[in-house]
């Protein structure tokens, strides 16, 4: 129930494509999904968030749809850069409990926007 | 402002021997978060303090691993004896609030255990 599911592993994409990244979820009590960038060598820095009384959030190229009902929520990346080739990590926080401030993370997701 | 600073930023070990890895929070954080990244098991949570207090340290591997917050701006991560399945990317984080609020990630200690 603590898991966060994220796919694919791995994303190439060319130039100006979209990028489309899934995750999906068990625990209802999450309350906060955050999306994190890391580049190589580099610690993962906030993108974007939602919570769930919304089913979408855009700041500039970057959209997080979510659907509530199927658990499951998406990184869309319009118009895809070189400079956007960082592996992206879904995350998910409950407020409940002593896990209050815990973030649970996906997998990640390594993408390469080919030039 | 100065982010999340962590240090070393690299170390190299034998096993057996005593790691220690240092954490300093972003200036009026209260929660800190010591992270371990690994390519097959991915960023996994090791504790997560708030206030000084650890409120969550499931998953510190074992006994081998200790965490402590000596003051309210600063954390140290340390490992004894290590091992070389304790080579990793060990990150600390910090956040305001003990419900919510960012993690700002520091830039990681990569730890490699020969």
């Amino acid at each position: 129930q603590q898991q966060v599911k994220q796919s694919p592993q791995s994303l190439i994409v060319q130039k100006g494509g979209i990028s489309i990244i899934n995750c999906a979820y068990e625990n209802t009590a999450f309350d906060y999904f955050p999306w994190y960038q890391q580049f190589p060598g580099k610690g993962p820095a906030l993108l974007i968030a939602i919570r769930p009384d919304v089913s979408e959030k855009k700041e500039g190229r970057f959209t997080i749809s979510f659907n509530k009902s199927a658990k499951q929520f998406s990184l869309h990346i319009m118009d895809s850069q070189p400079g956007d080739s960082a592996t992206y990590f879904c995350a998910a926080k409950g407020n409940y409990g002593g896990s209050q401030g815990n973030l649970i993370f996906g997998k990640g997701t390594k993408l390469s926007v080919k030039p | 402002d100065a982010g999340v600073i962590q240090s070393p930023r690299h170390e190299v070990t034998e096993m057996g021997q005593e790691v220690t890895l240092r954490c300093k929070l972003i200036s009026g954080h209260n929660s800190l978060f010591w992270y371990r990244q690994t390519m097959m098991r991915g960023l996994e949570l090791l504790i997560y303090f708030n206030n000084n207090v650890p409120i969550d340290d499931s998953g510190m591997p074992e006994d081998r691993f200790s965490a402590k917050m000596p003051n309210a701006s600063f954390s140290t991560l340390k490992i004894q004896p290590s091992e070389p399945r304790d080579s990793a990317v060990y990150f600390c984080a910090s956040s305001f609030g003990s419900s919510g609020g960012t993690q700002y990630f520091g830039p990681g200690t990569r730890l490699t255990v020969l």
